[in-house]
């Protein structure tokens, strides 16, 4: 099956400074996106979505960014704060009939420095 | 409060036990599944019930079997596991099993097996 990779491991950030998170995807077929969030201990925490009919979509302080050219998906988050420390997945879905079928990288752990 | 709730949050169980967890959403959702966590690795899909019927179960070992009684309700029965299967378990749910919905996800239920 299709994965989903990450360029980075972990990252680490200021506080108030811009975050970036990369992610690799393999399959063209691929239309819809997920953002999520996992802090320590808890389940993995929805953010944002983005569907291949878009390339740009934006949330509070969070903003996709989806390339379909290179298969590329950002996670930008603004005025990082020490809250948004956490382990962010990207997921992707290729559609099907059996069930709604989710591929999910290993993770970018996220350090936000006060 | 994610409208997913898992129970036992942690459970310790001996290779010989009988045990179960149990998930209940609360979001009208028609899908629920079972996903395995474990370090390091990417999130994966054990099992999806659509409308209460199984559609997706992804080569799980028979000591894992799932129960979902309605669309509200989800079990994971499990018997003589290994210490391998000691991780995450999350449960998670979607409005139905087709694609491009988003699934949200519990809070986890932590397991070890001794």
């Amino acid at each position: 099956g299709e994965s989903v990779g990450l360029h980075l491991p972990t990252l680490s950030v200021q506080e108030g400074d811009n975050s970036i998170i990369n992610c690799a995807y393999s399959n063209s077929a691929s239309d819809y996106f997920i953002w999520y969030k996992q802090e320590s201990g808890k389940g993995p925490q929805f953010i944002i979505d983005i569907r291949s009919n878009m390339d740009k979509r934006q949330g509070q302080r969070v903003t996709v960014l989806l390339n379909k050219t290179v298969k590329h998906l950002s996670l930008q988050i603004a005025a990082t704060q020490p809250g948004d420390s956490a382990v962010y997945f990207c997921a992707e879905n290729m559609g099907g009939n059996t069930g709604n079928q989710f591929y999910f990288g290993t993770g970018t752990s996220l350090t936000v420095i006060p | 409060e994610t409208g997913v709730t898992q129970t036992p949050r942690h459970l310790v169980m001996g290779m010989t036990n009988k045990k179960s967890l149990k998930c209940e959403q609360h979001l009208g959702h028609n899908a629920m599944y079972w996903y395995k966590q474990s370090a390091k690795k990417p999130l994966e899909l054990m099992f999806v019930y659509s409308l209460e019927e199984r559609v997706e179960n992804n080569s799980v070992p028979s000591r894992f079997s799932p129960e979902c009684p309605n669309s509200s309700h989800l079990f994971l029965h499990l018997h003589t596991l290994q210490p391998e299967d000691s991780a995450l378990y999350l449960c998670a749910s979607s409005p139905e099993g087709t694609m491009g919905n988003t699934i949200y996800f519990g809070e986890g239920s932590w397991l070890t097996v001794v």
